[in-house]
Parts: structure tokens; sequence; C-alpha cells
């Protein structure tokens, strides 16, 4: 139980280009959808959280613009990056926590998307 | 605010030995604490987590943890690695309380190699 997935698994795209990517609860609703980003060798950043039918909340100096968070439903979440450039390759993450699920419980994380930017 | 340091970046050990991979954290609130493993190009999954009770807590793949309040740590342990346990290993804490919305705050990382 508890299954995120993450789409797509990798991506390579020109610069400038707009990236979408999609997290899914698969067997759960999930109210709180988290997106972070990590670099190689690095530690996770958490980007933002995303509540359900309500606007994201960022980290500071997370570019809102740059990034856009979608939570339309409960089990869909997506990231857009916007006129991505090469410093924004990484590899992003999701994680998502359920409807039942109290704020110590963890949070179920997709398998992650490595975007490279050319 | 919360913060985690995981003091070892590397730790490599050879197979069957014991490990233990060091997590300490700072907080201004009450916290949850867990432990994940990432295996390459994988998302995280959860080891073990510590909310009350027991300082010691036991996770899957035969690791444990101890809640140290005082030391504000909370090691991992396991008595007998395997190649299978190569991976990076996040401590990561979530503060209690209203004001807090679950997010994890996350240390490091300490990639564990296991040698033959």
């Amino acid at each position: 139980g508890a299954v995120v997935s993450q789409h797509p698994s990798r991506v390579i795209c020109k610069s400038g280009t707009s990236v979408k990517i999609e997290c899914r609860s698969l067997d759960f609703q999930a109210t709180t959808m988290f997106w972070y980003r990590q670099f190689p060798k690095k530690s996770l950043m958490l980007m933002a959280t995303s509540n359900e039918g309500s606007k994201a909340t960022y980290e500071q100096g997370v570019e809102k613009d740059k990034f856009l968070i979608n939570h339309a439903s409960l089990t869909l979440s997506t990231l857009t990056v916007t006129s991505a450039h090469p410093e924004d390759s990484s590899f992003y993450i999701c994680s998502a926590r359920g409807v039942r699920d109290r704020s110590n419980q963890p949070q179920h994380f997709g398998d992650g998307t490595r975007l490279s930017i050319l | 605010a919360q913060s985690v340091t995981q003091l070892d970046s590397q730790v490599p050990v050879f197979e069957e030995a014991p490990v233990e991979l060091r997590c300490n954290y700072s907080s201004s609130v009450s916290v949850y604490l867990f432990w994940y493993v990432q295996y390459p190009n994988q998302g995280l999954q959860l080891l073990l987590k510590y909310l009350s009770g027991s300082t010691l807590v036991k996770g899957i793949n035969g690791f444990e943890a101890e809640f140290n309040k005082s030391q504000t740590s909370f090691h991992l342990r396991k008595p007998s690695v395997h190649i299978s346990d190569t991976a990076e290993y996040f401590c990561a804490v979530s503060g209690i309380g209203s004001g807090n919305t679950g997010k994890l705050i996350f240390g490091q990382g300490t990639t564990l190699q296991v040698k033959p």
C-alpha cells in the first residue's frame, strides 16, 4: 500500500522548454504533497508543499513562477519547470501524505525524475 | 526551525561487520525522527521512525536506531551489514505542534559502502 508514482522517470530536453512532472498517489488519497530537489551527492531540498485545492507554499528562495505546482485532485500533483535552463537540471522527487495521515506519519516517496536540460 | 547534521558523509565497512550512521538534530520544538534509504536513481524508502515511547526503534532490513534526547541524537545501527545495504541514508526530522506542516528536514546524507 501507499504507492506513489512519478512520471516521467527521466527527461532530456532543450533549453527554453517547459517540462511537466506528475506525481500520483495510486492507492490512497493525498491531501498533501511535497516536492523536493536533489543535487548530485546532496541532500533533498524541499521546494514546496502543496495541499489539494489550494495554492502551494514555496520555501524561501524557490521561484514560484519558475516552478509551477498544481494539486488539482487528491491523487495528482504536477510540477512544471517553465523555460528550463541547464541549471535546472536535477533529480526531482515528490512525496505524499494521505488524508488520514497525521503530521507524524511518514511521507511516501515517488521514484524521482531525472531532468537534464541541454 | 529544525536542522539535521549527519556527521559522516561516507562510511566504508566490510560485509558482516556492524555499522553506525550518526545523526544529530537541533530544534526549538519537539520532533519526530526518521531514517530513509535511497538506492541509486530511486526515491526514498522509510527504514524506521521515532514518534514517542521506547527510545529504541527497530526498522526494516535489520536496522535499528536509538533516540537520545539529551544528546539530540538519533543514530542508526545494524549489527551485520550486507552488500545490498550499500546505499545513501538520510536522517530527517519533522517538527511537532501547530504551525508545523509535517514537512521533513533532511540531513546531508551518508553513503554506506559495504565491501566484500
